[in-house]
């Protein structure tokens, strides 16, 4: 099973400012990684698909690079409705597909 | 569209069974997914099954051996059952569509694009 771990666990910023959240895999993940948004009573938002693709209505503030291991979601000039649980998730190697613990930006 | 039904509690050692609708668009191809997030925990892949002709089943280890995942494609729907339920099974529950590409899962990969909304299962003695 692939093991993604991702830091920091709470990231406390100001709108206007600027976030970056990591995700570390276990192993070598291809471009097989996602990021999602995950907020309080709702469903978990497609952000970012093979490592570096915008979903569909997704700001341009929300950017991500990486490779094999190491993956980053960057967002600029935060918005309050940013404000949420991000999580990283891989398919490369399955089953199980499996989540980052989560960051949550606060 | 997606959405879940399924009973808001489940009796200990009972099985769970939840059913997701999909509204526009075929159950053909992607592969036709269950996540569930217990308080306080992240979000943790139960299983998949994709119908591309052939009905294909994916489960994870940790649940295998009390998880079943079917798909009515004349209906457009697909059903988890998770046997032999104990408190640590309350979670919301989520159905949603992965995206790959291809019945392989390619690349590139299109992410879990789709999602209902969760239901919100409880588990009680």
């Amino acid at each position: 099973e692939i093991v993604l771990t991702q830091s920091p666990a709470t990231l406390s910023l100001s709108p206007g400012e600027s976030a970056t959240l990591s995700c570390r895999a276990s192993e070598s993940v291809g471009a097989f990684l996602a990021w999602y948004q995950h907020k309080p009573g709702q469903a978990p938002r497609l952000l970012i698909y093979d490592v570096s693709n915008r979903a569909s209505g997704i700001p341009a503030r929300f950017s991500a690079t990486g490779s094999e291991t190491d993956f980053t979601l960057s967002i600029s000039n935060l918005e309050p409705e940013d404000f949420a649980l991000y999580y990283c998730q891989q398919r490369k190697s399955w089953p199980p597909i499996t989540f980052g613990q989560g960051t949550r930006l606060e | 569209r997606l959405l879940e039904s399924g009973p808001g509690r489940v009796q200990v050692s009972e099985t769970l069974s939840l059913t997701c609708t999909l509204s526009g668009g075929s159950i053909n191809s992607y592969y036709w997914t269950w996540i569930r997030q217990r308080p306080g925990k992240g979000l943790e892949w139960i299983a998949n099954v994709q119908y591309g002709g052939i009905t294909t089943a994916n489960y994870n280890p940790s649940l295998k051996s009390r998880v079943t995942i079917s798909v009515d494609t004349s209906r457009n729907k697909f059903s988890l059952k998770l046997s032999s339920v104990t408190a640590a099974d309350t979670a919301v529950y989520y159905c949603a569509r992965d995206h790959c590409s291809g019945p392989h899962c390619y690349s590139p990969y299109y992410g879990i694009d789709t999602w209902g909304q969760g239901t919100t299962v409880t588990v009680s003695s």
